[in-house]
Protein backbone atom coordinates (compact mmCIF):
# COMPACT_ATOMS: atom_id res chain seq x y z
CA UNK A 1 0.00 0.00 0.00
CA UNK A 2 0.61 4.15 -0.87
CA UNK A 3 2.71 5.36 1.78
CA UNK A 4 4.08 9.10 1.97
CA UNK A 5 6.78 10.46 4.34
CA UNK A 6 7.27 13.89 4.94
CA UNK A 7 10.81 15.48 6.82
CA UNK A 8 10.71 16.98 9.26
CA UNK A 9 7.59 17.33 10.27
CA UNK A 10 8.50 20.20 12.86
CA UNK A 11 10.31 23.16 11.29
CA UNK A 12 11.02 26.25 13.74
CA UNK A 13 13.08 28.71 10.97
CA UNK A 14 13.90 32.56 11.41
CA UNK A 15 12.56 35.18 8.46
CA UNK A 16 14.82 35.57 5.29
CA UNK A 17 15.82 32.14 5.29
CA UNK A 18 15.94 29.48 2.55
CA UNK A 19 14.82 25.81 3.96
CA UNK A 20 13.13 22.50 1.54
CA UNK A 21 10.58 19.85 2.95
CA UNK A 22 11.20 16.45 1.82
CA UNK A 23 8.13 14.40 0.65
CA UNK A 24 8.83 10.26 -0.13
CA UNK A 25 6.21 8.18 -1.28
CA UNK A 26 6.52 4.28 -1.39
CA UNK A 27 4.78 3.26 -5.07
CA UNK A 28 4.82 4.31 -8.79
CA UNK A 29 2.47 8.13 -8.93
CA UNK A 30 2.80 10.57 -11.67
CA UNK A 31 0.52 12.66 -9.32
CA UNK A 32 1.59 15.13 -6.53
CA UNK A 33 -0.49 17.58 -4.56
CA UNK A 34 1.05 19.83 -1.97
CA UNK A 35 -1.67 21.99 0.39
CA UNK A 36 -1.68 24.19 2.94
CA UNK A 37 -3.32 24.06 6.14
CA UNK A 38 -3.85 26.87 9.06
CA UNK A 39 -4.90 25.97 11.86
CA UNK A 40 -8.92 25.57 12.34
CA UNK A 41 -9.04 25.99 8.39
CA UNK A 42 -9.32 23.32 5.61
CA UNK A 43 -6.95 22.44 3.04
CA UNK A 44 -5.89 25.12 0.54
CA UNK A 45 -4.32 23.63 -2.83
CA UNK A 46 -1.02 25.06 -3.20
CA UNK A 47 0.71 22.61 -6.36
CA UNK A 48 -0.42 19.66 -8.62
CA UNK A 49 2.21 18.29 -9.74
CA UNK A 50 1.61 15.52 -12.98
CA UNK A 51 5.05 14.13 -14.31
CA UNK A 52 8.69 13.62 -13.53
CA UNK A 53 10.56 16.80 -13.29
CA UNK A 54 7.24 19.04 -13.07
CA UNK A 55 8.26 22.27 -11.27
CA UNK A 56 5.96 24.90 -9.97
CA UNK A 57 6.63 27.91 -8.63
CA UNK A 58 4.69 30.82 -6.51
CA UNK A 59 5.85 33.81 -4.70
CA UNK A 60 8.79 32.09 -2.47
CA UNK A 61 7.41 28.83 -3.05
CA UNK A 62 8.56 26.33 -5.21
CA UNK A 63 7.93 22.60 -5.77
CA UNK A 64 9.53 19.72 -7.78
CA UNK A 65 8.74 16.34 -8.20
CA UNK A 66 10.79 13.43 -9.09
CA UNK A 67 8.80 10.55 -10.02
CA UNK A 68 11.59 8.06 -10.50
CA UNK A 69 13.26 8.57 -6.82
CA UNK A 70 9.56 8.99 -5.75
CA UNK A 71 10.69 12.52 -4.14
CA UNK A 72 9.15 15.75 -3.99
CA UNK A 73 10.10 18.80 -2.35
CA UNK A 74 9.07 22.46 -1.66
CA UNK A 75 11.31 24.93 -1.01
CA UNK A 76 10.51 27.93 0.47
CA UNK A 77 12.76 31.08 0.05
CA UNK A 78 13.37 34.02 2.20
CA UNK A 79 10.65 32.68 3.90
CA UNK A 80 8.11 35.63 5.54
CA UNK A 81 5.74 35.23 8.93
CA UNK A 82 2.90 34.76 6.40
CA UNK A 83 4.33 31.25 5.39
CA UNK A 84 3.85 30.24 9.00
CA UNK A 85 1.00 26.87 8.62
CA UNK A 86 0.98 23.22 8.37
CA UNK A 87 1.74 21.72 4.72
CA UNK A 88 1.47 18.49 3.25
CA UNK A 89 1.93 16.24 0.12
CA UNK A 90 -0.11 13.99 -0.94
CA UNK A 91 -0.19 10.81 -3.75
CA UNK A 92 -2.67 9.81 -5.89
CA UNK A 93 -2.70 6.08 -5.75
CA UNK A 94 -3.79 6.65 -9.33
CA UNK A 95 -6.46 4.09 -8.75
CA UNK A 96 -10.57 4.83 -10.67
CA UNK A 97 -11.39 6.26 -6.82
CA UNK A 98 -9.52 9.55 -6.92
CA UNK A 99 -7.94 7.95 -3.68
CA UNK A 100 -5.14 10.39 -2.46
CA UNK A 101 -3.00 9.34 0.54
CA UNK A 102 -1.46 12.39 2.51
CA UNK A 103 1.92 12.64 4.68
CA UNK A 104 1.82 13.45 8.22
CA UNK A 105 2.27 17.31 7.42
CA UNK A 106 5.06 19.79 8.23
CA UNK A 107 4.60 21.93 10.64
CA UNK A 108 6.44 25.39 9.70
CA UNK A 109 6.98 28.05 12.20
CA UNK A 110 8.43 30.97 10.67
CA UNK A 111 9.89 33.46 13.70
CA UNK A 112 9.93 37.25 12.57
CA UNK B 1 -17.71 31.15 -8.26
CA UNK B 2 -18.77 28.92 -5.39
CA UNK B 3 -16.44 26.49 -3.67
CA UNK B 4 -17.03 23.08 -1.87
CA UNK B 5 -19.60 24.01 0.65
CA UNK B 6 -20.30 21.94 4.07
CA UNK B 7 -22.68 21.54 6.81
CA UNK B 8 -23.12 22.21 9.69
CA UNK B 9 -19.38 23.53 10.68
CA UNK B 10 -19.46 22.65 14.22
CA UNK B 11 -21.19 19.80 15.60
CA UNK B 12 -21.30 18.07 18.84
CA UNK B 13 -22.49 14.25 19.73
CA UNK B 14 -22.70 11.81 22.50
CA UNK B 15 -21.29 8.27 22.05
CA UNK B 16 -23.84 6.09 20.36
CA UNK B 17 -25.54 8.61 18.41
CA UNK B 18 -26.02 8.83 14.88
CA UNK B 19 -24.40 11.75 12.96
CA UNK B 20 -25.39 12.68 9.01
CA UNK B 21 -23.01 15.62 7.46
CA UNK B 22 -23.82 17.10 4.10
CA UNK B 23 -21.67 18.14 1.07
CA UNK B 24 -22.41 20.39 -2.17
CA UNK B 25 -19.67 20.19 -4.64
CA UNK B 26 -18.44 22.92 -6.67
CA UNK B 27 -20.71 23.49 -10.06
CA UNK B 28 -19.53 20.82 -12.25
CA UNK B 29 -17.59 18.67 -10.34
CA UNK B 30 -19.18 15.13 -10.37
CA UNK B 31 -16.52 13.38 -8.10
CA UNK B 32 -17.20 14.09 -4.25
CA UNK B 33 -14.61 12.11 -1.25
CA UNK B 34 -14.26 12.39 2.20
CA UNK B 35 -11.83 12.38 4.49
CA UNK B 36 -11.61 12.38 7.90
CA UNK B 37 -8.46 13.94 9.72
CA UNK B 38 -7.46 13.77 13.11
CA UNK B 39 -6.15 16.81 15.11
CA UNK B 40 -1.97 16.64 14.52
CA UNK B 41 -2.34 14.31 11.57
CA UNK B 42 -3.15 14.37 7.93
CA UNK B 43 -6.47 13.79 6.07
CA UNK B 44 -7.12 9.89 5.83
CA UNK B 45 -9.52 8.80 2.45
CA UNK B 46 -13.22 7.55 3.85
CA UNK B 47 -14.75 7.20 0.13
CA UNK B 48 -15.48 8.50 -3.35
CA UNK B 49 -18.75 8.60 -5.47
CA UNK B 50 -18.72 9.73 -8.60
CA UNK B 51 -22.12 10.00 -10.73
CA UNK B 52 -23.94 8.63 -7.24
CA UNK B 53 -21.81 5.80 -7.38
CA UNK B 54 -18.68 4.61 -4.91
CA UNK B 55 -15.68 4.27 -6.44
CA UNK B 56 -13.98 4.10 -3.53
CA UNK B 57 -13.51 2.89 -0.02
CA UNK B 58 -11.00 3.84 2.71
CA UNK B 59 -9.88 1.17 6.01
CA UNK B 60 -13.17 2.49 7.99
CA UNK B 61 -15.54 0.56 9.65
CA UNK B 62 -19.07 -0.14 8.39
CA UNK B 63 -20.58 2.63 10.42
CA UNK B 64 -19.68 5.13 7.93
CA UNK B 65 -21.75 5.16 5.09
CA UNK B 66 -22.39 7.63 2.36
CA UNK B 67 -24.51 8.34 -0.86
CA UNK B 68 -24.53 10.87 -3.78
CA UNK B 69 -28.17 12.47 -4.81
CA UNK B 70 -28.23 13.59 -8.52
CA UNK B 71 -27.49 16.90 -8.07
CA UNK B 72 -23.97 15.70 -7.19
CA UNK B 73 -24.29 16.49 -3.37
CA UNK B 74 -23.50 14.25 -0.88
CA UNK B 75 -24.25 12.83 3.48
CA UNK B 76 -21.50 11.30 4.84
CA UNK B 77 -23.31 9.24 8.04
CA UNK B 78 -21.51 7.61 10.76
CA UNK B 79 -23.84 5.49 13.36
CA UNK B 80 -22.64 4.20 16.45
CA UNK B 81 -20.43 7.20 17.78
CA UNK B 82 -17.32 6.50 19.50
CA UNK B 83 -15.26 9.20 21.09
CA UNK B 84 -12.42 8.25 18.29
CA UNK B 85 -14.62 9.53 15.35
CA UNK B 86 -13.85 13.03 16.52
CA UNK B 87 -12.32 14.26 14.16
CA UNK B 88 -12.52 17.33 11.17
CA UNK B 89 -14.38 15.66 8.04
CA UNK B 90 -13.43 17.11 4.79
CA UNK B 91 -15.49 16.75 1.66
CA UNK B 92 -13.34 17.40 -1.57
CA UNK B 93 -15.37 17.55 -5.18
CA UNK B 94 -13.06 17.08 -8.60
CA UNK B 95 -13.20 17.94 -12.01
CA UNK B 96 -10.56 15.79 -13.04
CA UNK B 97 -6.96 15.95 -10.73
CA UNK B 98 -7.19 18.16 -8.50
CA UNK B 99 -9.75 17.62 -5.96
CA UNK B 100 -11.18 21.17 -4.17
CA UNK B 101 -12.09 20.89 -0.62
CA UNK B 102 -14.75 21.99 1.02
CA UNK B 103 -14.29 24.10 5.20
CA UNK B 104 -14.89 21.08 6.93
CA UNK B 105 -17.39 19.93 9.50
CA UNK B 106 -15.55 19.69 13.17
CA UNK B 107 -16.95 17.04 14.52
CA UNK B 108 -16.69 16.56 18.50
CA UNK B 109 -17.77 12.99 20.47
CA UNK B 110 -18.45 13.41 24.16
Amino acid sequence: ELKVEQNPLFLSMQEGKNYTIYCNYSTTSDRLYWYRQDPGKSLESLFVLLSNGAVKQEGRLMASLDTKARLSTLHITAAVHDLSATYFCAVDTMNRDDKIIFGKGTRLHILP
Amino acid sequence: DAGVTQSPTHLIKTRGQHVTLRCSPISGHKSVSWYQQVLGQGPQFIFQYYEKEERGRGNFPDRFSARQFPNYSSELNVNALLLGDSALYLCASSPHTTQYFGPGTRLTVL
